[in-house]
């Protein structure tokens, strides 16, 4: 079956320091979404991609925070300077034409530790 | 933009009885409600939905409802079992076309105690 794929699972870094996290979507998804999840809190929507093209990206801090999927496939995250309150799960999925096709379909997610 | 509320944050239900959540949207352009289970440390996988032009869909013990004009939504779980422990997210979206925004709500502890 295929799936969302993230890399790495787990990150510690410190902060003021650079991360990225990587997420290749299932073959044929059009929209990519990037979410951040803090403990005990539901997905918050950082930034959504068609294809190349960013749709959305209204809750994302874009003084620290950047995202690209260049060729419309795979999509990095890149967050700099890091800051304790970043910590957090960082989530992609990916969808067909939501809710009329199919679901989005979540990866395992890369858990960011900034100490 | 839509905004999701979910309510309650958690719920305790002895195993056999039913669970329900109860979830509220914003955005009257929103036309897909999914709801999602996640497991403790596992990714967040979709177990129904309901599109705006049904009330009400069932998959065996889980089903959900929709009231359009009241702007909420529903999860219902019956003959609960202790494998249906996890969080429990709702979610809304506008769909168009080509594509949708998925907005979630808070969340739901559920835990079913044998």
């Amino acid at each position: 079956e295929a799936e969302v794929a993230q890399s790495p699972r787990y990150k510690i870094t410190e902060k003021s320091q650079a991360v990225a996290f990587w997420c290749d979507p299932i073959s044929g998804h059009a929209t990519l979404y990037w979410y951040r999840q803090i403990l005990g809190q539901g997905p918050e929507l950082l930034v959504q991609f068609q294809d190349e093209s960013v749709v959305d990206d209204s809750q994302l801090p874009k003084d620290r925070f950047s995202a690209e999927r260049l060729k419309g496939v795979d999509s990095t995250l890149k967050i700099q300077p890091a800051e304790l309150g970043d910590s957090a799960m960082y989530l992609c999925a990916s969808s067909l034409v939501l809710g009329l096709n199919t679901e989005a379909f979540f990866g395992q997610g890369t858990r960011l530790t900034v100490v | 933009g839509e905004n999701v509320e979910q309510h309650p944050s958690t719920l305790s239900v002895q195993e056999g009885d039913s669970a329900v959540i109860k979830c509220t949207y914003s955005d009257s352009a929103s036309n897909y409600f999914p709801w999602y289970k996640q497991e403790l440390g596992k990714r967040p996988q979709l177990i129904i939905d309901i599109r705006s032009n049904v009330g009400e869909k069932k998959d065996q013990r889980i089903a959900v409802t929709l009231n359009k004009t009241a702007k909420h939504f529903s999860l219902h779980i019956t003959e609960t079992q202790p494998e249906d422990s996890a969080v429990y997210f709702c979610a809304a979206s506008p769909v168009t076309d080509s594509w949708g925004k998925l907005q979630f709500g808070a969340g739901t502890q559920v835990v079913v105690t044998p």
